[in-house]
Formats: C-alpha cells, structure tokens, sequence
C-alpha cells in the first residue's frame, strides 16, 4: 500500500524556519518524483514545489522561490522542505504527492499544519 | 501562467441526479487535466487523469471529457459521498509548474 507520511508542522513566527518532512512507503520510491502542495485555511490548493527523481530537477512556485528548498534522501525514502523567512501567507496545510507517470498527481499525504504567527 | 477557472463556484444537486463541472484553461493543456476530489479534513483523492481517464478504484460514475481548454467532469447518480470539493488541475508544462483550480463544491440540495 502507498503511503506519504508528513511531518514537522508547527506554530512558527513570520520570519522564522521549519522543516518538513515526508516518509515514503510501498512503492519504489527513488523511481518517482514528488511534489508538495499546499492549502491554506478554507482555500484552494497551489503547487509549492517538485523534485525529480534523482534529484536533477528541482522546481518552485513564484511565491515561494528563494525561501523554500526542496531535497531528497533516496535511501531514507524520504522528501524534505526547508521553509525559511516564513510569512503569514505560508499558513497552511502543506502535502506531498507522488507524481505518475505523465505528471499528475496519483497518492497524496494527509498533509502537516504550518502556522505562521505572532 | 496557465491559469484554470472552474465553474460553478458550488453546485447544489439531489442525490441520484447527475452533476456536471466545468473546468476551463487559460490556454490549451491538451489533454494534460487531472480531477480531484476533497471531502473536509482529508487529503484530495485523484479522480481523473488525462481528462478521461479514471484511477485506479473510481467508480464508473465518474467520467471526464473535453480537451484543449474546455473539460467537463460528470457525476451520474450522486450519492451522499459524493458530496466534496472538486479541483481540476493542468499538468502540461510539469514539471515546471502545475496549476488548480479555485475548486467546485457540490453539495446536497
């Protein structure tokens, strides 16, 4: 059975850190590329990142570009997300997806709660 | 950007009738769209992928059409958990970006 585990959702102040965590399992892991999307309260959901594979491709959502990076650990089966100078608009719920074959999204996570506030 | 409206904004259906949604592109995504469904609190599930087809385990009354700009998500016969959030989502130029939909909730009239 596919399984994306999320972790490392917190209550964190505008500027500050965090670093979220995906665990794989029950499926070749280094074999896909995934995603994280997010949802902020009560709304829509928008594409925060990608990484491929073997992590030769990396992408970002505008918003999020030059606070966020993306990783991979292959043989932890495992996604990161380090979230730096955080801003109230990064409150949400945050995902990570597998991503199939031609590019949607077929297994999600059920998601970690990252709330930035004073 | 490619950006995806979706339309109606929430459609009120009894069940056993038929819903259908309307997901519209900026620009044309081919037939690169994905269906989703969210119920409250959980994670969304993949419905449709290349705007036809349906994932693994969806029942057959869920079906999708359309092409280019214009896509259609039909629920035939809706039952009571059918009721949720729908997000249609372009995935033609990823992995450099994907885009959603703002989202159509059904919901029981």
């Amino acid at each position: 059975e596919v399984q994306l585990v999320e972790s490392g959702g917190a209550l964190v102040k505008p500027g500050g850190s965090l670093r979220l965590s995906c665990a794989a399992s029950g499926f070749t892991f280094n074999i896909y590329t995934i995603s994280w999307v997010r949802q902020a309260p009560g709304k829509g959901l928008e594409w925060v990142s990608s990484i491929s594979s073997k992590s030769t491709s990396i992408n970002y959502a505008d918003s999020v570009k030059g606070r966020f990076t993306i990783s991979r650990d292959n043989a932890k089966n495992s996604l990161y997300l380090q979230m730096n100078s955080l801003r109230a608009e990064d409150t949400a719920v945050y995902y990570c997806a597998r991503v199939g074959s031609d590019g949607w999204n077929d297994y999600w996570g059920q998601g970690t709660l990252v709330t930035v506030s004073s | 950007e490619i950006v995806m409206t979706q339309s109606p904004a929430t459609l009120s259906v009894s069940p056993g009738e038929r819903a259908t949604l309307s997901c519209r592109a900026s620009q044309s995504v081919s037939n690169n769209l994905a269906w989703y469904q969210q119920k409250p609190g959980q994670a969304p599930r993949l419905l449709i992928y290349g705007a036809s087809t349906r994932a693994t385990g969806i029942p057959a009354r869920f079906s999708g059409s359309g092409s280019g700009t214009e896509f259609t998500l039909t629920i035939s016969g809706l039952q009571s958990e059918d009721f949720a959030i729908y997000y249609c989502q372009q995935y033609n130029n990823w992995p450099l970006a994907w885009t959603f939909g703002q989202g159509t909730k059904v919901e029981i009239k």
